[in-house]
């Protein structure tokens, strides 16, 4: 069984479309996160979300929003696509204590063109 | 500010050739720090985490070690399916959750 899985893997849109990520977690952990992987490889957080906070990255447009409709869930909406926002997208989770590590999905490759 | 450095960026070793990757962070209150490994079209995955100054943790080629200012993650005789990108992270007390990563060194292992 998959323990962190998204989707879709590769999406493939037009700049000012509207898209969405899916994110499911299978491990039982309490936090989960997005990240934003770069050209360069640099994994970047974009939000932290346990059950009593949302934590977001200052630097990440509002045109990017996490929706978590159960503990289970942390699912990305971008609006108004922009060719910058072209980049890997991947899904996380750990159990909020001092010894889990993230564990990752796959990612998922965005190409706005 | 607090931040996480990796060298070499990248690494060409023949099979067999035993080496060490860096990573070097400034961080006020590590709350840990943890080496993943990245293989092309995948997710990071965890190898290890490490809390104090003067902790190693190994398996099988790899291990890694951890002083106050940086982590070493030797590798041992390596083989070509060690090839890959290794990725260091720091969680810091000020962080919350957060983990913050390193750039990464791209590993590649020639037969």
């Amino acid at each position: 069984d998959t323990a962190v899985s998204q989707t879709p893997k590769y999406l493939v849109t037009q700049m000012g479309n509207d898209k969405s990520i899916k994110c499911e977690q299978n491990l039982g952990h309490d936090t989960m996160y997005w990240y934003k992987q770069d050209s360069k490889k640099f994994l970047k957080i974009m939000f932290s979300y346990n059950n009593k906070e949302l934590i977001i990255n200052e630097t990440v447009p509002n045109r990017f929003s996490p929706k978590s409709p159960d503990k289970a869930h942390l699912n990305l909406h971008i609006n108004s696509l922009e060719l910058g926002d072209s980049a890997v997208y991947f899904c996380a989770s750990s159990q909020e204590s001092r010894n889990s590590p993230l564990h990752f999905g796959n990612g998922t490759r965005l190409t706005v063109t | 500010e607090d931040q996480v450095t990796q060298s070499p960026e990248a690494l060409r070793l023949q099979e067999g050739e035993s080496s060490s990757l860096n990573c070097s962070y400034t961080v006020s209150g590590l709350r840990g720090l943890f080496w993943y490994r990245q293989d092309p079209g995948k997710g990071p995955e965890f190898l290890f985490t490490l809390y104090s100054a003067g902790e190693e943790k190994e398996k099988e080629r790899l291990k890694a070690t951890l002083t106050k200012k940086e982590s070493f993650l030797h590798i041992t005789a390596p083989k070509p399916e060690d090839s890959a990108t290794y990725l260091c992270a720091v969680q810091a007390y000020n962080y919350g959750q957060n983990f913050v990563f390193g750039p990464g060194t791209r590993l590649s292992v020639l037969p």
